[in-house]
C-alpha cells in the first residue's frame, strides 16, 4: 500500500539550532516528492519538488534532499518565523493516472 | 503567480442545510482538487477534476458532490450538512498531472456545522 510517513510529529528548536525533518515513503512509480509549508489557518504553500534520488533543492534556510526511500528537510539556523507545519507529499502512478499522497506533517516550533 | 480564491474563510451552517463552497483560479491550470483537513488525519481528498465537466471521486466522497462548469471554477457541495463535516476545506490547483508540478492551495474555508 502506498504510504507517506513524516517524523517527528512535532519539533521544538531554539533559534539557531539546526535540525532535520524526515519524510519516508513507500510508493511505486514515483513522479515527484513535494514539500509544503503551512501556517496556522492558511492553505499549504509549495516549497520544493524533488524528482529523483540524489537531488537537492535549497531555499533560504531550507534544504530538501531525496533518497529512494525518504526525503529530509534540513533547516539551518532556524528563526522564529520558520515556525509552521511542514507537509510532505508524493505523486505516484495509480490506476488510470496519478495519485498524490500527503503525510500528516511535522509541526515546527522555533523559540527566540 | 497563480491565485486560488475560496469564497469564504469562515462559515457556520445548520445541520441539514445544503452548503456550497466555491473555488476560483486565475490561471489556466487543468487540475482542481477539494481536500478536507482535520487534526490527526491530515489532508484527505474528496473530489478532483482534470477537465471541465469532468469529476472523479477521491478517498472520502460520501456526502459531497462537485461541479466544474468552467475551467476556472470548481465548486464543492454538501448536499445535507452534518456535524461530522465540520472541518477545514482546501481547494488546490495543479498545472497538469504527472509532471512534478506542485499544488497551489487556496486559503481554506473553515466550516462549522451546528
Amino acid at each position: 500500500e502506498d504510504q507517506v510517513t513524516q517524523s517527528p510529529e512535532a519539533l521544538r528548536l531554539q533559534e539557531g539550532e539546526s535540525s532535520s525533518l524526515n519524510c519516508s515513503y513507500t510508493v511505486s512509480g514515483l513522479r515527484g516528492l513535494f514539500w509544503y509549508r503551512q501556517d496556522p489557518g492558511k492553505g499549504p504553500e509549495f516549497l520544493f519538488t524533488l524528482y529523483s534520488a540524489g537531488e537537492e533543492k535549497e531555499k533560504e534556510r531550507l534544504k530538501a534532499t531525496l533518497t529512494k526511500k525518504e526525503s529530509f528537510l534540513h533547516i539551518t539556523a532556524p528563526k522564529p518565523e520558520d515556525s509552521a507545519t511542514y507537509l510532505c507529499a508524493v505523486q505516484a502512478r495509480h490506476t488510470g493516472g496519478f495519485k498524490t499522497i500527503f503525510g500528516a506533517g511535522t509541526r515546527l516550533f522555533v523559540k527566540a | 503567480d497563480v491565485k486560488v480564491t475560496q469564497s469564504s474563510r469562515y462559515l457556520v451552517k445548520r445541520t441539514g442545510e445544503k452548503v456550497f463552497l466555491e473555488c476560483v483560479q486565475d490561471m489556466d491550470h487543468e487540475n482542481m482538487f477539494w481536500y478536507r483537513q482535520d487534526p490527526g488525519l491530515g489532508l484527505r481528498l474528496i473530489y478532483f477534476s482534470y477537465d471541465v465537466k469532468m469529476k472523479e471521486k477521491g478517498d472520502i466522497p460520501e456526502g459531497y458532490s462537485v461541479s466544474r462548469e468552467k475551467k476556472e471554477r470548481f465548486s464543492l457541495i454538501l448536499e445535507s450538512a452534518s456535524t461530522n463535516q465540520t472541518s477545514m476545506y482546501l481547494c488546490a490547483t495543479q498545472l497538469v498531472s504527472g509532471t512534478g508540478h506542485g499544488y497551489t492551495f487556496g486559503s481554506g474555508t473553515r466550516l462549522t456545522v451546528v
